[in-house]
């Protein structure tokens, strides 16, 4: 059975500050990759997915993640981070079934 | 709009009261899930169904029941909610390439 970890419960980020959010999964085939946000009181939104190809996923509000088949992760970062960027992440592997980490929230003090 | 649709989006309700979150799509999709999330647990499947007529507990099953008695439902029934029943809620639904989700029930079981 697939695991997903987020090594990071919260982190606090400055604005403007790079990112990279960690995670790692355990499947013993190549799954397909999903990193999710979620704002205070709303639902998931998808930011990139990896299914297969070009190892780094451009995702969406100016979002990539790096699949690194040797370390099992799948990182998320950003190169320079908003305010409106705190939320709560999760990173999500699908081998027979989609399974969540355990979320990391993100701080962004001005 | 292509869309996964939850009702209710809040529920305050009381020990032992049967109710049902009803969940909708609208892609044709054959997989439909319920997941829960709690903090610091990220979301776990209570639910998955594979097509109609064929569904399978997840990972957090007790104390829910669901039914796919037709490709665009995929209804979740709690029979005697409990305070542990207390979460917020997600449907999704996939059709092989990603997941869509619903907005998510607010449930408080008092």
């Amino acid at each position: 059975a697939q695991s997903v970890t987020q090594p990071d419960i919260h982190i606090t980020v400055s604005e403007g500050a790079s990112l990279e959010l960690r995670c790692n999964y355990s499947y013993g085939a190549t799954p397909y990759l999903f990193w999710y946000v979620q704002s205070p009181g709303q639902g998931l939104q998808l930011l990139l997915k990896y299914f297969s190809g070009d190892t780094l996923v451009q995702g969406i509000k100016g979002f990539e993640a790096e699949f690194k088949r040797s370390q099992s992760s799948f990182n998320l970062r950003k190169p320079s981070v908003h305010w409106s960027d705190a939320a709560e992440y999760f990173c999500a592997v699908e081998g027979n079934k989609l399974v969540f980490g355990a979320g990391t929230i993100l701080r962004v003090k001005s | 709009e292509a869309q996964v649709t939850q009702n209710p989006r809040y529920l305050i309700t009381v020990t032992g009261k049967k109710l049902t979150v009803t969940c909708s799509q609208n892609m044709n999709h054959e997989y439909m899930s319920w997941y829960r999330q709690d903090p610091g647990l990220g979301l776990r499947q209570i639910y998955y169904s594979m097509n109609v007529e064929v569904t399978d507990k997840g990972d957090v099953p007790e104390g829910y029941k669901v039914s796919r008695k037709e490709k665009r439902n995929f209804p979740l029934i709690l029979e005697s909610p409990s305070p542990n029943q207390t979460s917020l809620y997600f449907c999704a639904s996939s059709g092989g390439y990603g997941y869509t989700f619903g907005s998510g029930t607010r449930l408080t079981v008092v």
